[in-house]
């Protein structure tokens, strides 16, 4: 079985500072993760995912994630916060042992990311 | 935008009534999912098809009927509804397969009110 837990139900942020939107997971095998961004009356828009190698992935609009094995996390980050990053932020995984067909992913329950002026 | 359209965007529906939901997908993608996203729940999938093979969760309710006529095309099938089906329903498409990794892409979703 996989899940994915973000502790956080919303992040409130100063503009320009650093954010980090927290994820943490569990999976049987070798995870998959991934970071999606939901604005106003929109559907999900893929911002970034780890599959192997570096542990510090890079992504759209200047997000990076940063995989901890150890710690079973993938935390969401940017150095500085833009006004125009305030959304809903989920965190997904798949297990890379998951024998269903198709790319099943499980998601978080999501977080709102406030950024302010 | 993202190559994933849905129709109609909005739509108010009586318990009695039957509707469909659309989705298409421009991207060439073999894989094509229906989820349902509630406030205060986190997102639920519904259905898949990959590679016209249906992956169904089995806790979805008889009044949701998908259909996949071909690898470009989901439809979602709705009957007597019940006013906690009211969401919004997303769509989303991807390349498939066993051993897939690949992202998601999303529609904007449908904002099904059941009255």
């Amino acid at each position: 079985a996989q899940s994915v837990a973000q502790p956080e139900d919303q992040v409130n942020v100063a503009e320009g500072n650093p954010l980090t939107v927290k994820c943490t997971y569990s999976v049987s095998g070798n995870p998959y993760l991934f970071w999606y961004v939901q604005y106003p009356n929109r559907g999900l828009q893929f911002l970034l995912k780890y599959i192997t190698g570096d542990n510090l992935v890079k992504g759209s609009y200047g997000f990076e994630a940063e995989f901890n094995k150890s710690q079973t996390s993938f935390h969401l980050k940017k150095p500085s916060a833009l006004v125009s990053d305030s959304a809903l932020y989920f965190c997904a995984v798949r297990d890379l042992q998951s024998v269903n067909a198709g790319n099943m992913l499980t998601f978080g329950g999501g977080t709102r990311l406030m950024v302010k002026p | 935008e993202t190559g994933v359209t849905q129709t109609p965007r909005h739509l108010v529906m009586g318990m009695t009534n039957k509707k469909s939901l659309k989705c298409e997908q421009h991207l060439g993608h073999n894989a094509m999912y229906w989820y349902k996203q509630s406030a205060k729940k986190p997102l639920e999938l519904m259905f898949v098809y990959s590679l016209e093979e249906r992956v169904e969760n089995n806790s979805v309710p008889s009044r949701f009927s998908p259909e996949c006529p071909n690898s470009s095309h989901l439809f979602l099938h709705l009957h007597t509804l019940q006013p906690e089906d009211s969401a919004l329903y997303l769509c989303a498409s991807s390349h498939g397969g066993l051993a897939g990794v690949n992202e998601q892409y999303f529609g904007p979703g449908t904002r099904l009110t059941v009255t």
